[in-house]
């Protein structure tokens, strides 16, 4: 019962260095979210992709990329870490029907970029 | 573009005492839905409770239920009987309508519970 797993925990980058984010689903979820989550702004949508083979931009998608390389898993690409990419990132996924729609969360993974 | 708004950064409450904390959203569709979710101080995103725009009644869940008034766009979470573990953060989140980005969610900036023994 693995759910979403969000790898790495932990990650310091320097200005200018690239990573990406991994995160898999192992519940046949179709959709699929990126989320950064900074003091006082709650969490704010990055890119999600609502089912295998498409994505959409949230609403700050400035700065990143990201890959729905199969249905399992949805990886969120920096090119050039800026100190304002600082952040802690939710990796999420859901049924993506009508409804409930309810998402379940990865464990997220802290970024620092000095 | 869809909005979430929580007007309170941080809300205290006395243990066995009811709360609520507040949520307004806006939109011009009339199908979307609304969800609360907690993150204690260990950092998981918990789900809590779901309310479709559609639905007659108030959802409800235990101890927690949302107080949807769709013409006011409020739909703000009653915790009843608080307990020392529900000191948490609690977030309001809404799913964009169907017709343009299907499974798109957001949500609010969130309100900071602190419940007092």
């Amino acid at each position: 019962n693995a759910g979403v797993t969000q790898n790495p925990k932990f990650q310091v980058l320097k200005t200018g260095q690239s990573m990406t984010l991994q995160c898999a689903q192992d519940m046949n979820h179709n959709s699929m979210y990126w989320y950064r989550q900074d003091p006082g702004m709650g969490l704010r949508l990055i890119y999600y992709s609502a089912s295998e083979g498409t994505t959409d931009k949230g609403e700050v998608p400035n700065g990143y990329n990201v890959s729905r390389l199969n249905k399992r898993e949805f990886s969120l690409r920096l090119e050039s870490a800026a100190p304002s990419q600082t952040s802690v990132y939710f990796c999420a996924s859901s049924v993506g029907a009508a409804g409930a729609n309810v998402l379940t969360f990865g464990a997220g993974s802290r970024l620092t970029v000095l | 573009a869809q909005k979430i708004t929580q007007t309170q950064p941080g809300m205290f409450v006395q243990e066995k005492e009811a709360v609520t904390l507040d949520c307004t959203y806006d939109t011009s569709d009339q199908s979307y839905g609304l969800f609360w979710y907690k993150q204690p101080s260990s950092g998981e995103m918990i789900f809590l409770i779901y309310q479709g725009s559609y639905d007659e009644q108030n959802a409800t869940e235990g101890r927690y239920s949302l107080n949807f008034q769709k013409a006011r766009k409020s739909a703000n979470l009653v915790i009843s009987a608080s307990q020392l573990g529900d000191s948490a953060m609690y977030f309001c989140a809404m799913r964009e309508p169907m017709k343009t980005s299907y499974d798109k969610v957001i949500f609010g900036p969130g309100t900071s519970l602190s419940v007092i023994p």
